[in-house]
């Protein structure tokens, strides 16, 4: 049965830090692409950041680049959100989501590998505040 | 960065009638565009990917169409357990990004 299941979120002060966690279980870890979503409290869902299967490739959102850092551990089947310089509004909850392989293609010089969402945890929650 | 907008913000619809969502990107995304529902409390669940192709264990009523930047979702003879908020995004380009969500509410 694939699961995910996060971890590591609580409150933190404007200007903090957090590190997050997800345990997946049940599929072969180091084969998929691995996201962060976040939703703040009564809104809609806010795509965060992505890590490819052997963590060569990382992309952000605006809203988070440079703040934030994906990672994973393919040894312990663990991803990573490390939160630095924490703003009240990145108080929400973030699911860690597994990125399932819908094609690539070449253009010019480039791969493109393209990656929707097919598993979610069941989210952590993050509050941001003095 | 793509912006995905979506209509209605909110929708009410009789069980047993058919609803209608749509999704539209601010440029092409080529077939790259998902759905997904989340009730209450819950975490999302994916029903459709590349536009049309409907998630392991989705019931046929739900079906997608479109291309480029103009999508839509259809839920056919709406039952009581899809009353939900909806989501479309797009994988074609990072960032990736989300609509910001249909309300589907019962009529």
């Amino acid at each position: 049965q694939v699961q995910l299941m996060e971890s590591g979120g609580g409150v933190v002060q404007p200007g903090g830090s957090l590190r997050l966690s997800c345990a997946a279980s049940g599929f072969t870890f180091n084969t998929y692409g691995m996201h962060w979503v976040r939703q703040a409290p009564g809104k809609g869902l806010e795509w965060v950041a992505f890590i490819w299967y052997d963590g060569s490739n990382k992309y952000y959102a605006d809203s988070v680049k440079g703040r934030f850092i994906i990672s994973r551990d393919n040894s312990k089947n663990t991803l990573h959100l490390q939160l630095n310089s924490m703003r009240a509004e990145d108080t929400a909850t973030f699911y860690c989501a597994r990125g399932k392989k819908d094609g690539s293609a070449q253009l010019g010089m480039v791969n493109y590998h393209y990656y929707y969402i097919d598993v979610w945890g069941k989210g952590t929650t993050v509050t941001v505040s003095s | 960065e793509i912006v995905m907008t979506q209509s209605p913000a909110a929708l009410s619809v009789s069980p047993g009638e058919r609803a209608t969502l749509s999704c539209r990107a601010s440029q092409n995304v080529n077939s790259h565009l998902a759905w997904y529902q989340q009730k209450p409390g819950q975490a999302p669940r994916l029903l459709i990917y590349a536009t049309s192709t409907r998630a392991t264990g989705i019931p046929a009523r739900f079906s997608g169409s479109g291309s480029g930047t103009e999508f839509t979702l259809s839920i056919s003879s709406l039952q009581s357990e899809d009353f939900a908020v909806y989501y479309c995004q797009q994988y074609d380009n990072w960032p990736s990004s989300f609509g910001q969500g249909t309300n589907l509410e019962i009529k």
